[in-house]
């Protein structure tokens, strides 16, 4: 089965800096698709962004990019500009082609400090 | 507001009772999905629906609990014979059957569940 880990349990950064979010996962199909979460508090959790395993090319929406690593297996999250609202847990998650199944990492606990 | 609703948000329950959770996904959305999040861990799948048929259910989903979508609208998660390991937020989302984007999934607010 799938598995995703996200090693960092908590980060912490001042407005306006540059953060990255860490994620790795095993798997030993070659079509799926990744994505990262994120769930502020007390509020629903939304999608940030979404990568296609088939496309080389990093995604990247507005400040959010990712750096795919497919050989890897590693999918960070780069947050720019780094605004208090972005304060959140984030999850990377993943999920075969064809599927419809999530399956998340255990979460990053994101805080932007003023 | 047309997002995907949870209701109730917050239920307190003695070991042993059932509850039930309702969700109304978006409208026009067919693909109804329920996770459950547990303190500090990222959501686990339970069950997905397509219209009104279960396509999938995970080993999670013991058989005290049990989802329906009856008429491929809203749905409910009933747990019978509650346990304290049953205390967790559970998720509804939606999502529509062709939208171009895999995966992106519209998540309710969530029902928190306390067993005591």
């Amino acid at each position: 089965a799938q598995t995703v880990t996200q090693s960092q349990p908590e980060m912490s950064v001042q407005e306006a800096e540059t953060v990255t979010l860490s994620c790795t996962y095993d798997t030993s199909e070659s079509n799926y698709y990744l994505f990262w979460y994120k769930q502020p508090p007390s509020r629903q959790m939304i999608l940030v962004i979404r990568q296609e395993a088939y496309k080389q090319q990093n995604a990247t929406e507005n400040r959010f990019s990712v750096n795919f690593q497919k050989a890897a297996k590693s999918f960070s999250l780069k947050i720019s500009d780094s605004q208090l609202g972005d304060t959140a847990m984030y999850f990377c998650a993943f999920m075969y082609r064809g599927a419809q199944k999530l399956v998340f990492g255990q979460g990053t606990r994101l805080t932007i400090n003023p | 507001d047309t997002g995907v609703s949870q209701d109730p948000r917050h239920k307190i329950t003695k070991r042993g009772q059932n509850v039930t959770f309702r969700c109304d996904p978006i409208s026009e959305h067919n693909r109804l999905y329920w996770y459950r999040q547990t303190l500090g861990q990222g959501p686990e799948f339970l069950t997905y629906f397509q219209n009104e048929a279960q396509l999938e259910k995970s080993r999670l989903l013991s058989d005290r609990f049990s989802a329906e979508r009856p008429k491929g609208s809203f749905s409910t998660l009933e747990i019978q014979r509650t346990e304290q390991g049953d205390s967790a937020m559970y998720l509804c989302a939606s999502s529509p059957r062709t939208s171009g984007r895999s995966g992106e999934l519209f998540f309710g607010e969530g029902s928190r569940l306390t067993v005591l």
